[in-house]
C-alpha cells in the first residue's frame, strides 16, 4: 500500500525558534498534500492544501507567514513553523493524494511538536 | 464544518461485531463517505469508502442506506487492537477530508 512518512516524529524546541517538518510520499507521486493540526482530545483540523509547484492554500485563521509550506516535488512537502510559541504545540499530520485519483489519500504518522 | 455526526463513544466485546453508525443527511448525491480510524498518537488509517452500494474489504464492511442519509461501519470480529477513534468523513472543496469528532470505540476483553 501507499506509504507517507513524516520527519521528525517528534520535536521539542524553544520559543522563538523555527521548526521544519517534512512529509514524503514514499512509493507514489502526490500532486496534492494536506497539512492538518490536532490539539489534544480534538479532531484533525485542516491547515492548508499544498499543490506541487504552486502556492499553498491556507484555511481561514491559519497565518501563511507563520506556517510556511513548500511543495517542491511530487514526493515532498515541508511545513515550517516560524517563531514557534507554546500555543503552536500540537500534533501535525500530513496526507498525500495520489496523482490522478480522486479518492486515494494516505496519512503520515504525524509529528508531535512541543514548544517550551 | 463536518457534514457527518457520530456517537461520541461505543463499547464492544472482543470477538463480537462492532457496528458504528454515522449520519450524513446533508451530503450531496455524488459525495463519497469515507471511514478512517486513528489509534492514539498515530496518523489516521484508511478503512473503507462508498457512494451508494455496500462495500466490503479485508478490514470492514460499509452499509449505506438507500437514501444515503446514514451508514454503518461494521468490524465483523473486533479485537483489542481495533480500539481507536473512528471517523466518518466527507470531502471538502479542496479535496481534503473533513473530520468530525468521531466515535471512540473501546473493545473490551
Amino acid at each position: 500500500g501507499a506509504v507517507v512518512s513524516q520527519h521528525p516524529s517528534w520535536v521539542i524546541c524553544k520559543s522563538g525558534t523555527s521548526v521544519k517538518i517534512e512529509c514524503r510520499s514514499l512509493d507514489f507521486q502526490a500532486t496534492t498534500m494536506f497539512w492538518y493540526r490536532q490539539f489534544p482530545k480534538q479532531s484533525l483540523m485542516l491547515m492548508a492544501t499544498s499543490n506541487e509547484g504552486s502556492k499553498a492554500t491556507y484555511e481561514q485563521g491559519v497565518e501563511k507567514d507563520k506556517f510556511l509550506i513548500n511543495h517542491a516535488s511530487l514526493t515532498l512537502s515541508t511545513l515550517t513553523v516560524t517563531s514557534a510559541h507554546p500555543e503552536d504545540s500540537s500534533f501535525y499530520i500530513c496526507s498525500a493524494k495520489l496523482a490522478d485519483s480522486y479518492n486515494e489519500q494516505f496519512f503520515g504518522p504525524g509529528t508531535r511538536l512541543t514548544v517550551l | 464544518d463536518a457534514k457527518t455526526t457520530q456517537p461520541p463513544s461505543m463499547d464492544c466485546a472482543e470477538g463480537r461485531a462492532a457496528n458504528l453508525p454515522c449520519n450524513h443527511s446533508t451530503i450531496s448525491g455524488n459525495e463519497y463517505v469515507y471511514w478512517y480510524r486513528q489509534i492514539h498518537s498515530q496518523g489516521p488509517q484508511y478503512i473503507i469508502h462508498g457512494l451508494k452500494n455496500n462495500e466490503t474489504n479485508e478490514m470492514a464492511s460499509l452499509i449505506i442506506t438507500e437514501d444515503r442519509k446514514s451508514s454503518t461501519l461494521i468490524l465483523p470480529h473486533a479485537t483489542l487492537r481495533d480500539t481507536a477513534v473512528y471517523y466518518c468523513i466527507s470531502r471538502g472543496s479542496q479535496g481534503n477530508l473533513i473530520f468530525g469528532k468521531g466515535t471512540k470505540l473501546s473493545v473490551k476483553p
